[in-house]
């Protein structure tokens, strides 16, 4: 069955520079959920998305942005990266936002040097 | 608002013995609880999950775990450990009412078989 697919799975990055993580949903999913998940940490609620339009907003900073395009996947753009946004993010899809199910991504993992 | 708190950052088993992984919720509303495993550098997976009905709910892998709304807690269990079982397993849970859908995780519980 098809999964939940991130890209890249790894991404190496300099301080104050950019970065673009990709989420492509389960076919027919139409909600993103995008998590980060520090070195020994719990995975925690950026942001959400359910038929294109921002669903939910957790902890995630004014220096990332985040959307969901017509094909239902997802952009998480990161700018003016700091070391400690190093961490891995997960990605998450789900049928409507009232299932019970979130199927995630394997992660793309972040490193800020 | 939602919280999970699992008890025991660590918990360390001989092959062959029980698996007791505790969480402990907070939800003013009836809640969604699941509970997910995560290998090493690898995504979360679906152990298994309570919305409504039956209490007693089994999942993959041999786990199964009770929903007791008295205790406000969601253990979970597995009679006999393997030694694949070495894994980090997060509790979580989600409102009824949460319209957003987002998953709250507790701290996680890293389980250690011993051979």
């Amino acid at each position: 069955a098809a999964g939940v697919i991130q890209s890249p799975r790894h991404l190496i990055k300099e301080k104050r520079e950019t970065a673009t993580l990709k989420c492509y949903p389960i076919p027919r999913h139409d909600t993103v959920y995008w998590y980060q998940q520090g070195p020994g940490q719990d995975p925690q609620f950026l942001i959400s998305f359910y038929e294109k339009m921002q669903s939910d907003k957790g902890s995630i900073p004014d220096r990332f942005s985040a959307q969901q395009f017509s094909d239902y996947h997802s952009e998480l753009n990161m700018s003016s990266l700091e070391l400690g946004d190093s961490a891995l993010y997960f990605c998450a899809s789900s049928l409507s936002t009232g299932a019970n199910e979130q199927f995630f991504g394997p992660g793309t993992r972040l490193t800020v040097l | 608002a939602q919280s999970v708190t699992q008890l025991g950052s660590h918990v360390s088993v001989s092959e062959g013995a029980l698996v007791l992984l505790r969480c402990n919720y907070s939800s003013s509303v009836p809640p969604y609880l699941f509970w997910y495993v995560q290998y090493p550098n690898q995504g979360l997976q679906l152990l298994l999950k309570y919305t409504t009905g039956a209490t007693l709910v089994k999942g993959i892998n041999g786990f199964e775990a009770e929903f007791k709304k008295s205790e406000t807690s969601f253990h979970l269990t597995k009679p006999s450990a393997h030694m694949s079982d070495a894994a980090e397993y997060f509790c979580a849970v989600r409102g009824f009412y949460n319209q957003g859908g987002k998953l709250i995780f507790g701290q996680g519980t890293e389980l250690s078989v011993k051979p």
